[in-house]
């Protein structure tokens, strides 16, 4: 048990399908992320929401679209995906604060294996 | 701005060896510096960080990095390697300025092979 947990684990999807990966933390933190992890790439921050408020968008194409109703629960809603798009996503959380928040590290979910065919 | 260059994708050493992976940093500011572990299938997981104080620092399992300003670098070591250290090691970075997750820079990743 993480703290974060993702679903699915594995996902593969075709062009035109629209999907949804969910992640959920259980560990009190206000700020939450979504990373892509491609191979042999240093991980990218996508998306970053803090209280619930997107903080920051790292010019993520708009056919991925992210959603946090509450401070526990994060989605990245997934529609027309390239093959270029496979990756494994992962999620993060941390207690956030804007400033010295260097004591709370994230915590990682186990990701979702995407491949677009 | 700020990156992290970790040197070697990959490293193998032999059960018992000395570990030792790479980190050098650029950073116009103090830095945070953190070393994450991600073994198969799983997510990220604090390993150790340095923020202020001793330039020594320990973590779990038996790791450690050193701090060192002079030479830009926070380089991770472990007297005797085990089998169940293999795993992609990942550096990062952040700016004390904001000490914010939001401005996590990650490297590359060093894959570390444990060789009976």
């Amino acid at each position: 048990e993480t703290g974060v947990t993702q679903t699915p684990r594995h996902l593969v999807m075709g062009m035109t399908n629209k999907k949804s990966l969910k992640c959920e933390q259980h560990l009190g933190h206000n700020a939450m992320y979504w990373y892509k992890q491609s191979a042999k790439k240093p991980l990218e921050l996508m998306f970053v929401y803090s209280l619930e408020e997107r903080v920051e968008n790292n010019s993520v194409p708009s056919r991925f679209s992210p959603e946090c109703p509450n401070s526990s629960h994060l989605f990245l809603h997934l529609h027309t995906l390239q093959p270029e798009d496979s990756a494994l996503y992962l999620c993060a959380s941390s207690r956030d604060s804007g400033q010295s928040s260097y004591n709370s590290p994230l915590h990682f979910g186990n990701g979702t294996r995407l491949t677009v065919t | 701005a700020q990156s992290v260059t970790q040197l070697g994708s990959h490293v193998s050493v032999s059960e018992g060896a000395l570990v030792l992976l790479r980190c050098n940093y650029s950073s116009s500011v103090p830095p945070y510096l953190f070393w994450y572990v991600q073994y198969p299938n799983q997510g990220l997981q604090l390993l150790l960080k340095y923020t202020t104080g001793a330039t020594l620092v320990k973590g779990i399992n038996g790791f450690e990095a050193e701090f060192k300003k002079s030479e830009t670098s926070f380089h991770l070591t472990k007297p005797s390697a085990h089998m169940s250290d293999a795993a992609e090691y990942f550096c990062a970075v952040t700016r004390i300025s904001s000490g914010s997750a939001r401005q996590l820079t990650f490297g590359s990743g060093t894959q570390l092979t444990v060789l009976p």
